[in-house]
């Protein structure tokens, strides 16, 4: 167990739609980062808060945005959904935004659209 | 920005066998390249990792190597062990304030009886 939390496990919804992923970092960790995998475009890095800002951008589509709450808690919205929009998304946590720090992984929400 | 690549796809080993996963990368800045492990139904966990001032790294069964003129890096199982067949990531972080991790494809390592 990674200390780092993630809900729904599982979402269904169909296209068109908005849906909001959560996630808790393991405690005492200010930096939360977002990942999408899928099978065609494997782990791909989205966005990247630290202490409730944005920090870093990756492939993250317009239709998506984040935001990290002052308990520091994470939310991933993600609207006019598509069918290609279905995959894992995955949260990561660590303590500091620098290099060399180790990024611990919740377990994943699976988001199917259909 | 970053393109990380990773072979084989796939990799099927016997028990007691060696395994050696690569990866090169493209960015010469990048300077840490950690190494995760996905079981089915779960998150990556960091196995091991290296930073660009060690050549290489080795805990119990799991070594890495580092190659910073050749822009690779490998991975190598000794002993294989049935729990060791899982997904393996290799990945490499740009420098700068923001630690983004650029993924290799995967490997999914099957390791038989």
């Amino acid at each position: 167990d990674s200390g780092v939390t993630q809900t729904p496990k599982h979402l269904i919804t169909a296209t068109g739609q908005r849906v909001t992923l959560r996630c808790s970092p393991r405690s005492g960790d200010l930096s939360v980062y977002w990942y999408q995998q899928s099978l065609d475009q494997g782990l791909q890095f989205l966005i990247q808060y630290y202490n409730g800002e944005e920090r870093a951008k990756g492939n993250i589509l317009e239709r998506f945005s984040a935001q990290q709450f002052p308990d520091l808690h994470s939310e991933l919205n993600l609207s006019s959904l598509e069918l290609g929009d279905s995959a894992l998304y995955f949260c990561a946590s660590s303590s500091d935004p620098g290099l060399y720090n180790e990024q611990f992984f919740g377990p994943g929400t699976r988001l199917t659209v259909l | 920005g970053e393109n990380v690549e990773q072979h084989p796809s796939t990799l099927s080993v016997q028990e007691g066998d060696s395994a050696v996963i690569k990866c090169t990368y493209s960015d010469s800045a990048s300077n840490y390249f950690p190494w995760y492990k996905q079981e089915l139904g779960k998150g990556p966990q960091l196995i091991i990792d290296i930073r660009s001032n060690v050549g290489e790294k080795k805990d119990q069964r799991i070594a890495v190597t580092l190659n910073k003129t050749a822009k690779h890096f490998s991975l190598h199982i000794t002993e294989t062990q049935p729990e060791d067949s899982a997904v393996y990531f290799c990945a490499a972080i740009t420098t700068g304030t923001a630690s983004k991790l650029t993924f290799g494809t995967g490997t999914r390592l099957q390791v038989t009886l």
